[in-house]
């Protein structure tokens, strides 16, 4: 299994302004994967962060409005950048272990 | 890519009843199957998952079946309890194991005693 702890759990910002969400495993992971839950919706992929290399954007998300580090094999950070009220959203980081995706709690994000 | 269509929003049985979600996936190549539940603020959490070369896999109350041919699958809920109530997912990904997996819409199942 995996321990994953994100944080902040939850903010309210500014819009405009950016919000940097941080991951942490408690084992190394080749991947890890940041998620993106609107109000009462499903989870959308936003990129695959890999270890030294750049993250890999789904359709639809780009970096420089997501920009995402991978400095080790257990941490990993999301920006949420020049944020509009549409970026309110659950943001959730993720890992796979053998066959089993272990979700962070989730960082509840109002832009207000 | 992979698209993947869960019905339906919204399910609501009598305790002791059974509640039952269906998908359908896009892509051919995808070969793994999770369910996730997920309760009111909280994160998803895996319940049950099937892998390609699996027609049906069941553990205890929860069963899910898969159908290659016809590209979908189906989670299976009997004898319902309230501790039920949540929202389910279904997913679906490429890779061996949980990898970059696409989710369903989800499934608002409500329980009532």
């Amino acid at each position: 299994s995996a321990v994953i702890s994100q944080k902040p759990s939850r903010d309210i910002c500014q819009r405009g302004t950016s919000l940097t969400i941080q991951c942490q495993v408690d084992s190394q992971v080749t991947m890890m994967f940041w998620y993106r839950q609107q109000p009462g919706q499903s989870l959308t992929l936003i990129a695959t962060a890999n270890q030294g290399s750049e993250a890999t954007y789904e359709s639809g998300f780009v970096i420089d409005k997501f920009p995402i580090s991978r400095p080790n094999l257990t941490f990993s950070t999301l920006t949420v950048s020049n944020m509009s009220p549409e970026d309110s959203s659950i943001y959730l980081c993720s890992v796979g272990v053998s066959t089993e995706a272990f979700f962070g709690q989730g960082t509840r994000l109002t832009v207000v | 890519g992979e698209n993947v269509e869960q019905h339906p929003s919204t399910l609501s049985v009598q305790e002791g009843d059974s509640a039952v979600i269906k998908c359908t996936y896009s892509d051919s190549a995808s070969n793994y199957f999770p369910w996730y539940k997920q309760e009111l603020g909280k994160r998803p959490q895996l319940i049950i998952d099937i892998r390609s070369n699996v027609g049906e896999k069941k553990d205890q109350r929860i069963a899910v079946t898969l159908n290659k041919t016809a590209k979908h699958f189906s989670l299976h809920i009997t004898e319902t309890q309230p501790e039920d109530s949540a929202v389910y997912f279904c997913a679906a990904s490429k890779r061996q194991g949980a990898q970059k997996l696409v989710f369903g819409q989800g499934t608002r199942l409500t329980i009532n005693p």
